[in-house]
């Protein structure tokens, strides 16, 4: 069974960019949840979609933003790029219900 | 205060030793609770979920302490590569949304 995997992998961006990362769920998985994971900081909540629907969000101004697609898949976006943007961003999935996160491998997003 | 707090550590331990990690939580009405490892430049990995009664894998065991809102893991005879960092995960259930909050993780190393 394929995990859950992002892409890409690495993403170089300037200030003032948009940054466009991407994640399939495990199949059969119908919850997608983002996360970042700044440099000697935890794992800090963004975004929660299930069926499509964004279900819940973290503490994050709006230029960050995503979708999810019919097939489950997700878009993170961020606009306006700062540099504290810089992080570790990971997706997680989970089948209906709770049973612990399966999680990407992440997009490791510098900012310069 | 913040809502889940671990001890960053690190927690430097020689191989065969017990270590016990402790996780406090601000939400009395949190209701599910878990332990993930993650190992340098990772993504993290479910380790075990922790149930009221508490619960053992092998060398480890998680317990909860729901009066004193505080949630560990106890590692015995610890090995080489034990050495990774746990995050411990709260999720904390309100009308139908979900918000699971990691700690900032205990590093744990683990020396020959």
């Amino acid at each position: 069974e394929a995990g859950v995997t992002q892409s890409p992998t690495h993403l170089i961006k300037t200030r003032g960019q948009q940054a466009t990362l991407r994640c399939s769920p495990i199949s059969g998985h119908t919850s997608v949840y983002w996360y970042q994971q700044a440099l000697g900081l935890g794992l800090q909540f963004l975004l929660w979609y299930d069926e499509g629907e964004e279900r819940n969000r973290g503490n994050f101004p709006p230029r960050f933003s995503g979708r999810q697609f019919p097939n489950y898949s997700s878009e993170l976006n961020v606009n306006a790029l700062e540099l504290e943007d810089s992080a570790l961003y990971l997706c997680a999935s989970s089948p209906v219900g709770w049973y612990g996160y399966t999680f990407g491998s992440g997009t490791r997003l510098t900012v310069v | 205060r913040k809502e889940v707090e671990q001890d960053p550590g690190p927690f430097n331990v020689p191989e065969g030793a017990t270590v016990a990690f402790n996780c406090t939580y601000s939400n009395s009405a949190s209701q599910s609770f878990f332990w993930y490892r993650q190992d340098c430049r990772k993504e993290p990995k479910l380790l075990m979920s922790v149930y009221s009664s508490g619960n053992e894998d092998g060398r480890f065991t998680a317990q909860l302490n729901r009066a004193s809102q505080y949630i560990s893991l106890l590692i015995r005879d610890s090995k080489l590569s034990d050495s990774a960092t746990y995050l411990c995960v709260v999720n904390e259930a309100a009308s139908g949304t979900y918000k699971y909050i990691f700690g900032t993780g205990t590093r744990l190393k683990v020396l020959a």
